[in-house]
Parts: structure tokens; C-alpha cells; sequence
């Protein structure tokens, strides 16, 4: 159980174009869901905090309107990255939060997606 | 914002030998986690340390929390090829469904 998915895998797209990320929690509801970039060769950084139903709460530095957050039900959450440019090319992974009182239940990823600005 | 730092960055040895990777952190915790991630893959979840634990087993992981320095260490013993890949470790904060905020990770490279 507890599975995340995350699509796509790989998108390319021209510079000014949007994506859009998708974040599926498939067997369990996650009223949070977390987005990180990642770059080449660093760690996870997080992005926002999105709360299903209400806005997605932003890390320091993180443009709201470049990173569209929505997380309009239970299961799903998504991330579309507007006007995007070569600098945005990164790996981006969601992570959905499960409650409950089972030790296995917490924070399940999505296999993430590279993003290619060209 | 990032919570961990770990050292070292980069790890290189040969199969059969033990890895240890440390990471500290500088808030309170919950709990501790770490994390292995194959290059360009997503993360897997190797082991969570709770806050009141000192030492945990799990296979040829060992995991210590000394909350007291703010810091944790996570031994691969008779490593293998297979476990090339980068740790990281990852923090949660005293509030169960928030964040979790990781360390800049050691990549950890075995050779046979």
C-alpha cells in the first residue's frame, strides 16, 4: 500500500510554455501533499506545502505565481511550473502524508519528474 | 530551507567494506529519517528513528540518534555493488504531516 504516483516521468518543453506536474495518491487519501526540486548532484528542497482544499503554503524564495499549486481533492495534487525558462530544468518529486497510527503509514514519493527547459 | 548536512559528501569503497554516513541537524525532531536515492530515481524509504530512540536495526542498516548533538549515522555493513547510491537523511518537525526537510546527502559509490 501507499502508493504514490507522479506524471510524467520526462517532460521537455520550449521556454514560455507551462507544465503541468500531476501527484496521485492511489490507495489512500493524503490531505497534504509536498512538492521538492531537486538539481543535478544536490538535495531536496522544498517548495510548498499543499493542503487540499486551501492554498499551498510556499517556501522563502519561492515564486506562488510561477509555481502553480492545486490540490483540489484527496488524491490528487498538482504542480504547473508557468512560463517556464532553461534555469527551472530540474527534477521535481511530490511526497503525500498519510495518517494514522500504523508505524508504515508517513510520507510516500512519487518517482518524480525531469524537467528539460529548451 | 535545508534542515541536515551531511558528511561526507562522497563516499568510495570497495564491496564488503562498511559505509557510515552521519548528518546533523539543527532544530528539535520528531523524528529521523533516511532515505536512499539511485541516481535520477525517486526516494526510498530505508529507516525513521524516533526522537526517544538511540539505535535501530533494520537488515544490514544501523541507525543512531544522538539528540543531545543533534546528530544521526547510518552504517551499511558488507556493502555491495547494488548500494551505490546517495543518502539522505531527513527531518520532521514536532508536528506530525509537516515537511520533511533533508540534508544535503552523501553519495556513496561501491565498487566490486
Amino acid at each position: 500500500g501507499a502508493v504514490v504516483s507522479q506524471h510524467p516521468s520526462r517532460v521537455i518543453c520550449k521556454s514560455g510554455t507551462s507544465v503541468k506536474i500531476e501527484c496521485r495518491s492511489l490507495d489512500f487519501q493524503a490531505t497534504t501533499m509536498f512538492w521538492y526540486r531537486q538539481f543535478p548532484k544536490q538535495s531536496l528542497m522544498l517548495m510548498a506545502t499543499s493542503n487540499e482544499g486551501s492554498k499551498a503554503t510556499y517556501e522563502q524564495g519561492v515564486e506562488k505565481d510561477k509555481f502553480l499549486i492545486n490540490h483540489a481533492s484527496l488524491t490528487l495534487s498538482t504542480l504547473t511550473v508557468t512560463s517556464a525558462h532553461p534555469e527551472d530544468s530540474s527534477f521535481y518529486i511530490c511526497s503525500a502524508y498519510r495518517t494514522g497510527s500504523n508505524p508504515n503509514y508517513g510520507y510516500t514519493f512519487g518517482s518524480g519528474t525531469r524537467l528539460t527547459v529548451v | 530551507s535545508q534542515q541536515g548536512e551531511e558528511d561526507p559528501q562522497a563516499l568510495s569503497i570497495q564491496e564488503g567494506e562498511n559505509a557510515t554516513m552521519n548528518c546533523s541537524y539543527k532544530t528539535s525532531i520528531n523524528n529521523l529519517q533516511w532515505y536512499r536515492q539511485n541516481s535520477g530515481r525517486g526516494l526510498v524509504h530505508l529507516i525513521l528513528i524516533r526522537s526517544n530512540e538511540r539505535e535501530k536495526h533494520s537488515g544490514r542498516l544501523r541507525v543512531t540518534l544522538d539528540t543531545s548533538k543533534k546528530s544521526s549515522s547510518l552504517l551499511i555493513t558488507a556493502s555491495r555493488a547494488a548500494d551505490t547510491a546517495s543518502y539522505f537523511c531527513a527531518t520532521g518537525k514536532n508536528q506530525a504531516g509537516t515537511a520533511l526537510i533533508f540534508g544535503k546527502g552523501t553519495t556513496l559509490s561501491v565498487s566490486s
